[in-house]
């Protein structure tokens, strides 16, 4: 079983959908979860950061951890055509110099006008 | 403030031959790493350096080897490049003390 699983999609949604986005991960030891956006031909960029569990919420973004279940969301509300991008989840157990993120392979969203 | 930048952009290599991947960040980050992607692979962490003057190696180090110039810039090096190199180089960096990593542009490198 891999650490980190992501649902594969591809994803197209119409604009103004609610997205959903989730990750599974077995390692106990994971307490911060990231999600990045990457564009087309991009590098990845820090979208939400959350610590333990909960809901953080950044304008149309809320990202939620659910430790007991180990599943990690991503919902986008009002989604626009700007947000068709590739979203994956990481996560790492500590903090400090020696931290190392583990990845989900990545979903692919359209957003379609 | 151009945040982490990498050189070359594009790449077309010979199998047998070497080349340098070159990264550098301005945003005083003590830790940096080095990370391949491939369609259906995801993200894998070849090495990183936690600070200044370590390096260690990630999942898939085999065929590559990382020099921290200084604490700005992290190099990445293949000795004798093969086709299964083929794949898109991203370098990132983050803070001490934090999880946060920040990507550069990426390089895309062909091995024929």
């Amino acid at each position: 079983q891999k650490e980190v699983e992501q649902d594969p999609g591809p994803l197209s949604v119409p604009e103004g959908a609610i997205v959903s986005l989730n990750c599974t991960y077995s390692n106990s030891a994971f307490q911060y979860f990231m999600w990045y956006r990457q564009y087309s031909r991009k590098g990845p960029e820090l979208l939400m950061y959350t610590y333990s569990s909960g809901n953080k919420e950044d304008g149309r973004f809320t990202a939620q951890v659910d430790k007991s279940s180990k599943y990690i969301s991503l919902f986008i509300r009002d989604s626009q055509p700007s947000d068709s991008a590739t979203y994956l989840c990481a996560m790492s157990p500590l903090t400090g110099a020696n931290s190392k993120l583990t990845f989900g392979k990545g979903i692919t969203l359209s957003v379609r006008p | 403030n151009a945040g982490v930048t990498q050189t070359p952009k594009f790449q077309v290599l010979k199998t047998g031959q070497s080349m340098t991947l070159q990264c550098a960040q301005d945003m005083n980050h003590n830790s940096m790493y080095w990370y391949r992607q491939d369609p259906g692979m995801g993200l894998r962490l070849i090495y990183y350096s936690a600070s200044e003057g370590t390096t260690d190696k990630g999942e898939v180090p085999n065929g590559y080897n990382v020099s921290r110039l200084n604490k700005r810039e992290f190099s990445l090096r293949l000795e004798s490049a093969a086709p299964s190199q083929t794949s898109v180089y991203f370098c990132a960096s983050s803070p001490t003390g934090q999880e946060t990593q920040y990507f550069g542009p990426g390089t895309r490198l062909l091995v024929l």
